[in-house]
């Protein structure tokens, strides 16, 4: 059984048009993270969920904003997409920021496409 | 510099050849390291921990050189189902433990 669920897999948006991806989890984990990943890079943490904090990475474009609505449910709104927006948007969640990396779980990711 | 660094390849061996992985982290108060797989246009997965005094899992080693801020990874009698890309992964010292991935090694395995 998935644990970590992204919708949609795919989602095609217009330049400029506001778009929401989702990600929810069965884990009642505590921490909850957006990744960027485009194509042959490293995926790039956005910020993360602490519990209700929110912790943005400082070179995150204003571009991008999270909500996260209560523990089982995260959402990445990207206000303005641009063509260089165009990525797999991955979703993780670990128990406690404390938890080393096999406490992490992914999603199947979001691939963007931005037209 | 980038925090994590890999050779991304493509490396194209045959079923049944031995094949390494290096990696280089710039940050040397990281603490934990791994070793991440990805499939094509799917989320990576965890493979295997690293850690100092090398561990072992299958076919699979992976070794950490604190001093020279290296990791490996060796992979031996490689199957077709090892094609892959594969992620160097650092936890940098201080604060919260996100990870920090490198861009990937691919390895294609052909029959």
């Amino acid at each position: 059984d998935a644990m970590v669920i992204q919708n949609p897999r795919y989602q095609v948006t217009q330049f400029g048009k506001p778009v929401t991806l989702s990600c929810s989890q069965t884990l009642n984990h505590n921490v909850m993270y957006w990744y960027q990943q485009k194509s042959s890079q490293a995926p790039k943490l956005l910020f993360h969920y602490y519990d209700k904090d929110f912790n943005n990475e400082a070179d995150t474009p204003d571009n991008f904003q999270s909500r996260r609505p209560n523990t089982s449910f995260c959402f990445l709104d990207i206000r303005s997409p641009g063509l260089g927006d165009a990525a797999m948007y991955l979703c993780a969640t670990s128990r406690d920021r404390g938890e080393v990396g096999y406490g992490y779980t992914f999603g199947s990711g979001t691939r963007l496409t931005v037209v | 510099r980038k925090e994590v660094e890999q050779d991304p390849g493509p490396f194209n061996v045959p079923e049944g050849a031995t094949v390494a992985f290096n990696c280089t982290y710039s940050n040397s108060a990281s603490q934990s390291f791994f070793w991440y797989r990805q499939d094509c246009r799917k989320e990576p997965k965890l493979l295997m921990s690293v850690y100092s005094s090398g561990n072992e899992d299958g076919r699979f080693t992976a070794q950490l050189n604190r001093a020279s801020q290296y990791i490996s990874l060796l992979i031996r009698d490689s199957k077709l189902s090892d094609s892959a890309t594969y992620l160097c992964v650092v936890i940098p010292s201080g604060g919260y433990n996100k990870l920090i991935f490198g861009a990937g090694t691919r390895l294609a395995v052909h029959p």
